[in-house]
């Protein structure tokens, strides 16, 4: 499966927005992009995917580079219950076998 | 809906011995999965079912062994604990929508081998 480079840690002031990044440059043309991310002491809880096309849902964004080589999620207005290590995963179609990396830790500063 | 649950949340167990770590689902998902997680790690993933009676091998699956006699539950097996097993061990089910496959995670189960 495709590897995902993200930053180790990032910081956002709260009601501010934030641009968290990830690199797949070796990213096949069906592989799926999702992010999940995990609060404090919890299992990682989706958050939002995308194939080809920019994706909003009521938590985030998403904005795929055109040659899909890399995107970025947004988290509109970060709020302190944002602060989570994200996760950036590609999968097949149908895959089922998620292989995390060590994701980016936000911090998100009152 | 409960979701995915764990049990027990926290284990103490001395190197040697043998324990089940117990996961159950109540969506009805077909595929479910074991991973562990490290201190300052991500996830990796040890065993995963697409269904019930099929199993089959991740990433790190050396000393676990896993079933799945039942659409709900899949238990993870430690058959000789080791202190490298020292971990936070999380189950995950899964819905098809279409050709995306969204994960749901447990609560996790806090493992110290000794």
């Amino acid at each position: 499966d495709a590897k995902t480079t993200q930053p180790n840690s990032m910081e956002s002031n709260e009601e501010e927005p934030v641009h968290l990044p990830c690199n797949h440059s070796t990213i096949s043309g069906t592989d799926y992009i999702h992010w999940y991310r995990q609060l404090p002491s919890q299992g990682p809880e989706y958050v939002i995917h995308g194939l080809t096309s920019n994706v909003n849902n009521r938590m985030a964004s998403l904005a795929i580079a055109e040659d899909r080589k890399s995107s970025t999620l947004i988290l509109h207005r970060a709020t302190l219950r944002d602060a989570a290590v994200y996760y950036c995963i590609l999968s097949r179609p149908g895959g089922n076998q998620f292989y995390f990396g060590t994701g980016t830790s936000l911090t998100v500063i009152p | 809906n409960a979701g995915v649950t764990q049990t027990p949340k926290f284990q103490v167990l001395k190197t040697g011995q043998s324990m089940t770590l117990q996961c159950a689902q109540d969506m009805n998902h077909e595929y479910m999965s074991w991973y562990r997680q490290d201190p300052g790690m991500g996830l990796r993933l040890i065993h995963y079912s697409v269904g019930a009676g099929i199993t089959d091998q991740g990433e790190v699956p050396n000393g676990y062994n896993v079933s799945r006699s039942t659409t709900e539950d899949f238990p993870l097996r430690l058959l000789s604990a080791a202190p490298s097993q020292t971990s936070v061990y999380f189950c995950a089910s899964s819905v098809e929508r279409g050709s995306y496959n969204e994960q749901f995670f447990g609560p996790g189960t806090r493992l110290t081998v000794l």
